[in-house]
């Protein structure tokens, strides 16, 4: 592994189902978060971690949840989905504690809601 | 409120010179990025710039001017492959990143 993983690429989730999205990282960043895209929006932080053990809310966090058991794992679970989650999701992690914090991108989950 | 005006679409000839312009409010200030988003991939760094000033790598320079809430990206000898949406992101006193919804700069012949 090389960088930022997710996992899967994309998936077609019926309404009400439960959704993990995964986000596995290689370089040791402490800080690590998870954006939705929307088009004609901006990325808009859904939750952040900035180290193993905590996390936080962003601006979108309702529906989502993560958890931060190690440094390189980042999960992020919709326990029941909706149709307004359809959108890209996009994981990245920042070593907060270098100069300039900043942010590297997985490939991002494309995620339709049906 | 924290707010990123930038253009939505910008048109430049290859080997032309563009600047993608961005204003910004934000809560407090750490500093401000720009990422280039080729379409159906993941934003990848470009830029930082926490002191006023031009800071240059390569094609591409960011000017940052915090007393106005302004920042710039300059791109020189456009290539094709330069067709990607640019975003800026001032970070604010949270460290966190406020994103603008970007310029989609496309690039003809």
């Amino acid at each position: 592994i090389a960088g930022i993983t997710q996992a899967p690429t994309s998936q077609i989730l019926a309404a009400g189902r439960r959704m993990t999205l995964r986000c596995t990282q290689d370089m040791r960043h402490n800080a690590m978060y998870w954006y939705r895209q929307d088009l004609g929006l901006g990325l808009r932080l859904i939750h952040y971690s900035n180290t193993a053990g905590t996390t936080g809310k962003g601006e979108v966090p309702d529906g989502y949840s993560v958890s931060r058991a190690n440094t390189d794992d980042f999960p992020l679970t919709l326990a029941s989905a909706v149709p307004s989650q359809t959108s890209v999701y996009f994981c990245a992690s920042s070593d907060s504690k270098g100069d300039t914090d900043t942010q590297y991108f997985g490939p991002g989950t494309r995620l339709t809601v049906l | 409120g924290q707010n990123i005006d930038q253009p939505t679409e910008m048109t430049a000839t290859e080997g032309a010179i563009v600047q993608i312009n961005c204003t910004y409010q934000t809560s407090g200030f750490n500093g401000l990025f720009w990422y280039q988003q080729h379409a159906g991939e993941a934003p990848t760094f470009l830029s930082y710039n926490v002191l006023d000033g031009l800071e240059e790598k390569g094609r591409f320079s960011s000017f940052l001017s915090r007393s106005k809430g302004y920042s710039y990206l300059l791109l020189k000898e456009l290539q094709m492959k330069d067709s990607a949406s640019y975003l800026c992101a001032p970070m604010d006193s949270n460290y966190q990143l406020i994103w603008g919804a970007g310029t989609k700069l496309i690039i003809k012949p």
